[in-house]
């Protein structure tokens, strides 16, 4: 199993600014792809963005970047000049390519201050 | 458009009963998933199955039932075993690729008093 980490249960962030979101997860998995989530007041769960446990390169999808740090076994999110409608719960979450189970952290909650 | 739909988004019920939440897709995805949502909580794994008449218990699969007669369907039954259900109930399906994520419906919400 895996177990995933979000250290910070809420954060907030003036608007235009970039924002870091923490994650960790613990695995001895050797394939797997971590994977994060927004989800606003409205429930709907949104992806946003994926990194390969192989990828040499950190992914980017707009204005959202993974910071993969493989060795501290940290998949951090980096959100760049801030929005008021950034303003939600944001999950990081894992899948080991042996299984189809997909774990998730607890959740950061981030507010985008006007 | 491809999908995933849940109904209803709200329901209430009466402790006691039984009742059962709908999720159907037509991403033609083989895996099929239920999570449970507490407020201001992560998502919690109820069952999940990989193939039409399969399925396996996640983490809090206890006062749950579900079936798969079905690739397009998944329908959660939480049965009046279950001590707490009022919660937020997220279905999703997933392609099944390594970088496939998990595409989620709307989510229904339950409340049992």
């Amino acid at each position: 199993a895996q177990k995933i980490t979000q250290t910070q249960p809420g954060m907030f962030v003036q608007e235009k600014e970039a924002v870091t979101l923490d994650c960790t997860y613990d695995t001895s998995d050797q394939s797997y792809g971590l994977f994060w989530y927004k989800q606003p007041s409205s429930g709907e769960m949104i992806f946003l963005i994926y990194q390969g446990s192989y990828d040499e390169q950190n992914a980017t999808e707009g204005r959202y970047s993974l910071n993969f740090q493989k060795a501290r076994k940290s998949a951090n999110l980096v959100i760049s000049a801030s929005q008021l409608g950034d303003s939600a719960m944001y999950f990081c979450a894992s899948l080991p390519y042996n299984f189809n189970k997909f774990y998730f952290g607890s959740g950061t909650k981030l507010n985008v201050k006007p | 458009d491809g999908g995933i739909t849940q109904s209803p988004k709200y329901l209430f019920r009466k402790e006691g009963q039984n009742v059962t939440l709908s999720c159907e897709q037509n991403l033609n995805h083989d895996a099929m998933y239920w999570y449970r949502q507490d407020p201001g909580q992560g998502l919690r794994l109820i069952y999940y199955s990989q193939i039409v008449n399969d399925f396996q218990k996640g983490d809090i699969a206890e006062g749950y039932s579900v079936s798969r007669e079905k690739k397009e369907s998944f329908p959660l039954t939480v049965t009046s075993a279950q001590k707490n259900p009022t919660a937020f109930y997220l279905c999703a399906t997933c392609a099944g690729q390594p970088n496939s994520p998990l595409h989620f419906g709307n989510g229904t919400r339950l409340t049992v008093t």
